[in-house]
């Protein structure tokens, strides 16, 4: 059964510094993995998602990388600033499970400070 | 503009009163997804349509259940809401070509309290 661990919970940093979220999956039978952005009370944000062939994606500040074979990807926040404030979840998209279907972490809850 | 629409965004319900969620979308896509997020926990698919198939997770409990009437619009009836059912409901929507699956579209979500 896959499962998928985002550590820590919780990050703050100072407005300006650079940052690494970590994501981890049991199971490296994926199709994808999507980085997505839920602030407080609101649904969620797709921010990057990379297919199973893929190492890297980048959009912006962010640059989200893939290693299938470890189980693990990260997400790389640039320059970090207060409205970069929300939870982030990473997700998997196993083969074989039911179509489309999203095996989430908790989320990193990322606070940057002015 | 929002391309996948909850309404409303709160609910309250009372126990046990059957409660609908709608979702509607402006993307054409074929596939619509239910998820529950409870307070701090990951979502959770509750089920899916592609297309008119209905694709129900197998730890989805009996009360819950999904309409789709066409490809614009997606319900979730509750059928006797427990204290326990108190979560986000999100919607999503994908476009399902292949093996090379697109990115899932939230909506803002409908926070459901039951009194």
């Amino acid at each position: 059964k896959q499962e998928v661990t985002q550590i820590p919970a919780a990050l703050s940093v100072p407005e300006g510094e650079n940052l690494v979220l970590n994501c981890s999956f049991t199971d490296s039978a994926i199709y994808n993995l999507q980085w997505f952005r839920q602030d407080p009370g609101k649904g969620l944000t797709s921010l990057l998602l990379i297919q199973s062939s893929q190492r890297e994606q980048t959009s912006g500040r962010l640059n989200a990388s893939l290693d299938k074979s470890s189980g693990r990807s990260t997400l790389y926040i640039a320059a970090s600033q207060p409205g970069d404030s929300a939870t982030y979840l990473c997700a998997v998209l196993n083969y074989g499970g039911s179509q489309g279907n999203l095996i989430f972490g908790k989320g990193t809850k990322l606070s940057v400070k002015p | 503009d929002a391309m996948v629409i909850q309404n409303p965004r709160y609910q309250v319900t009372q126990f046990g009163k059957p409660v609908t969620l709608s979702c509607s979308q402006t993307l054409n896509h074929n596939v619509m997804y239910w998820y529950q997020q409870k307070s701090s926990q990951a979502p959770k698919l509750l089920f899916h349509y592609y297309d008119k198939d209905f694709n129900n997770e197998a730890d989805t409990p009996d009360n819950f259940q999904s309409r789709r009437p066409n490809t614009s619009f997606c319900f979730l009836d509750i059928r006797s809401p427990g204290l326990g059912d108190a979560a986000m409901y999100l919607c999503a929507t994908s476009k399902i070509t292949g093996v090379r699956n697109q990115p899932q579209h939230f909506g803002d979500g409908t926070r459901l309290s039951i009194l």
